[in-house]
């Protein structure tokens, strides 16, 4: 069984360049999660989708960050202009169903710095 | 707002011996707690998920408790070994089951 698949798994840019980050959510899943990971904050959510559509986008941090699910086998969360501070490691999760009663599964992230 | 807290220190046993974590939190009870493992480079895995009516779920050597009244989750690891070694993150829901708030995990080693 394939897993939630994410690319890149690292990607080292400048800062003021747009970064695009991808993840295929497990086949059959209808809920999509992003979330980042840092040291101080641990696991923050971004943003989610329920049928390819976002329900709660809260926790994006500003409106640098945008994500999109165009279907269900594929989103994108893209930074615009990055900055040193977007520097984590960003996850993308998927579930059948909304995740707090059921297993979030995980992709093994993309690393992200901003130099 | 509902704050979630695991030891930040790092546990250290002994091979053999039972690893025993600690979720605390702060706010109301949820109705869902979910515990995970990280790998260091990887996602998160799901490990157990346990309902607020529910005391106590097992799973092999893993075992989790839930006591409302405490606001407490603990995570016992039985007969560890050193492939347990990983960070333990716990999980709950925000109140109004639409997502989940996560701890800072707590990293666990298990010697041989």
């Amino acid at each position: 069984d394939a897993g939630v698949i994410q690319s890149p798994r690292h990607e080292v840019t400048e800062m003021g360049q747009e970064v695009t980050l991808r993840c295929k959510p497990i086949s059959g899943h209808d809920y999509l999660f992003w979330y980042r990971q840092t040291m101080m904050r641990g696991l923050e959510l971004l943003i989610y989708f329920n049928n390819n559509v976002p329900i709660d986008d809260s926790g994006m941090p500003e409106d640098r960050f945008s994500a999109k699910m165009p279907n269900a086998s594929f989103s994108t969360l893209k930074i615009q202009p990055s900055e040193p501070r977007d520097s984590a490691v960003y996850f993308c999760a998927s579930s059948s169903g909304t995740g707090v009663n059921q297993p979030q599964h995980f992709g093994d992230g993309t690393r992200l710095s901003i130099l | 707002s509902q704050k979630i807290e695991q030891n930040s220190e790092a546990l250290n046993i002994q091979e053999g011996k039972t690893a025993t974590l600690t979720c605390n939190y702060t706010n109301y009870s949820p109705a869902y707690l979910q515990w995970y493992r990280q790998d260091p480079g990887r996602g998160p895995v799901f490990l157990l998920l346990i309902r607020e009516n529910e005391k106590e779920k097992r799973k092999e050597r893993l075992k989790v408790t839930f006591d409302t009244t405490l606001k407490q989750s603990l995570f016992h690891i039985t007969a560890s070994q050193p492939a347990d070694s990983a960070t333990y993150l716990c999980a709950l829901d925000d109140g109004n089951n639409r997502k989940l708030i996560w701890g800072l995990g707590t990293s666990l080693a298990v010697n041989p």
